[in-house]
């Protein structure tokens, strides 16, 4: 089956660094997604990883480790405004055989002043 | 560049009628789309992924003939919430892609169903 797992919720204060893990099962890998989402809004695009390694973009960084089923989203300098829903997600098939993704529950961060 | 629009983005209505939410990818030709529902504090659920020119794929247990979609371009799909109930009051988004390595979101619509 397909499965994927995130921490609930998390707390951090603003200017510090907070990792979010991710673990997934899937039948064949196509890479992971890496998502934001604030309350009320549509999500918006963090991160696609294919590979294994850590890929950094600015503030953010995502890390895959395929053989363990793990990923992680890595916020540095935290900012108020970071605090968000961070939703994981990994690319699988539908019933017609079409693509779509399978979505973690999400992780709820509050950043603290 | 990617930018996917939706209308409208909120919208109330009495029990028992229609409500039609249009998705439009503006800059690209959208070979997938999506649509998603999320219920307050909860996570997106994929009602269905439908291709241009063919019908939608439903996810098990969304009702096709409540949840009406038609696919009619590259660049546009709708979603028809038949005979709305309070119960389908929701966060409806949708998405679009070009190839599996993508998937942009539009704003999302907010139906209210009183």
């Amino acid at each position: 089956g397909q499965n994927i797992d995130q921490p609930t919720e998390m707390t951090a204060t603003e200017g510090a660094i907070v990792q979010i893990n991710c673990t997934y099962q899937t039948s064949g890998f196509n890479g992971l997604f890496w998502y934001q989402q604030h309350a009320g809004e549509a999500p918006t695009f963090l991160s696609y990883n294919v590979l294994d390694g850590l890929e950094e973009k600015g503030r953010f960084s995502s890390f895959l480790s395929r053989s363990k089923g793990y990923s992680y989203l890595l916020l540095k300098e935290l900012q108020m405004k970071d605090s968000a829903s961070y939703l994981c997600a990994v690319p699988s098939k539908n019933a017609g055989n079409n693509r779509k993704l399978i979505w973690g529950l999400g992780t709820s961060l509050a950043v603290n002043p | 560049g990617a930018v996917v629009s939706q209308h409208p983005s909120w919208v109330i209505c009495k029990s028992g009628t229609s409500v039609k939410i249009e998705c439009r990818s503006l800059d690209f030709q959208a070979t997938t789309m999506f649509w998603y529902r999320q219920f307050p504090k909860q996570s997106l659920m994929l009602m269905a992924t439908s291709n241009e020119g063919s019908k939608a794929t439903y996810e098990q247990g969304v009702e096709k003939d409540k949840f009406l979609i038609n696919h009619a371009s590259l660049t546009l799909s709708t979603l028809t919430v038949t005979s709305a109930h309070p119960e389908d009051s929701s966060f409806y988004i949708c998405s679009a892609s070009r190839t599996i390595n993508e998937q942009f979101f539009g704003p999302g619509t907010r139906l209210t169903v009183l």
